[in-house]
């Protein structure tokens, strides 16, 4: 049972290029999730996706864009990388029914010099 | 007013002590309420869903108080494998699709 996959695990990148981060769910869960996590900051939503063929802004979107290219796969990707979204991220997706569980991945860890 | 507060602790307890946290919520509308657990450098992962009657998992208990708008979890006979970061989870107030997250409680069990 693979759950939620992320890739890639850890990445390095300079000021300025892009990537993508992949994620990918096989439990059939309608939502899908990108957070962030940073040292005393706790968890915080980038963006969601409702379901397929939406996406909705968290509460720090800035500097990312997603993309919900089916119901299984929900990307993430930085177009120009900063040092502040240095962090680790992670993809999580949630049950359809009440009270609707999250399941995450194992997280990506990023850093931009 | 913060949409969802923990204490950071840490709480050091040692084996065999009972510990609780509690987490506070500012959205008096929140249908939804998890603890999830963190070990360092993992990802989280649902200990127990919360419900109004309260839940009991082995040695752990969760209770809802929606008047005070607090959530606690209780550990009874703490292990050392219980050491990690607690979160409280409520949904938000964009509805079913968002949930935030409280900052997290460690817990740190010693011999």
């Amino acid at each position: 049972n693979a759950g939620v996959t992320q890739t890639p695990k850890f990445q390095v990148l300079k000021t300025g290029q892009s990537m993508t981060l992949q994620c990918a769910q096989d439990m059939n869960h309608n939502s899908m999730y990108w957070y962030r996590q940073d040292p005393g900051m706790g968890l915080r939503l980038i963006y969601y996706s409702a379901s397929e063929g939406t996406t909705d802004k968290g509460e720090v979107p800035n500097g990312y864009n997603v993309s919900r290219l089916n119901k299984r796969e929900f990307s993430l990707r930085l177009e120009s990388a900063a040092p502040s979204q240095t962090s680790v991220y992670f993809c999580a997706s949630r049950t359809k029914t009440p009270p609707g569980e999250l399941f995450f991945g194992e997280g990506s860890r990023l850093t931009v010099l | 007013r913060k949409e969802v507060e923990q204490d950071p602790g840490p709480f050091n307890v040692p084996e065999g002590a009972t510990v609780a946290f509690n987490c506070t919520y500012s959205n008096s509308a929140s249908q939804s309420f998890f603890w999830y657990r963190q070990d360092c450098r993992k990802e989280p992962k649902l200990l127990m869903s919360v419900y109004s009657s309260g839940n009991e998992d082995g040695r752990f208990t969760a209770q809802l108080n929606r008047a005070s708008q607090y959530i606690s979890l209780l550990i009874r006979d703490s292990k050392l494998s219980d050491s990690a970061t607690y979160l409280c989870v409520v949904n938000g107030g964009g509805g079913y699709s968002t949930l935030t997250f409280g900052k997290g409680t460690m817990l740190l069990v010693s011999p």
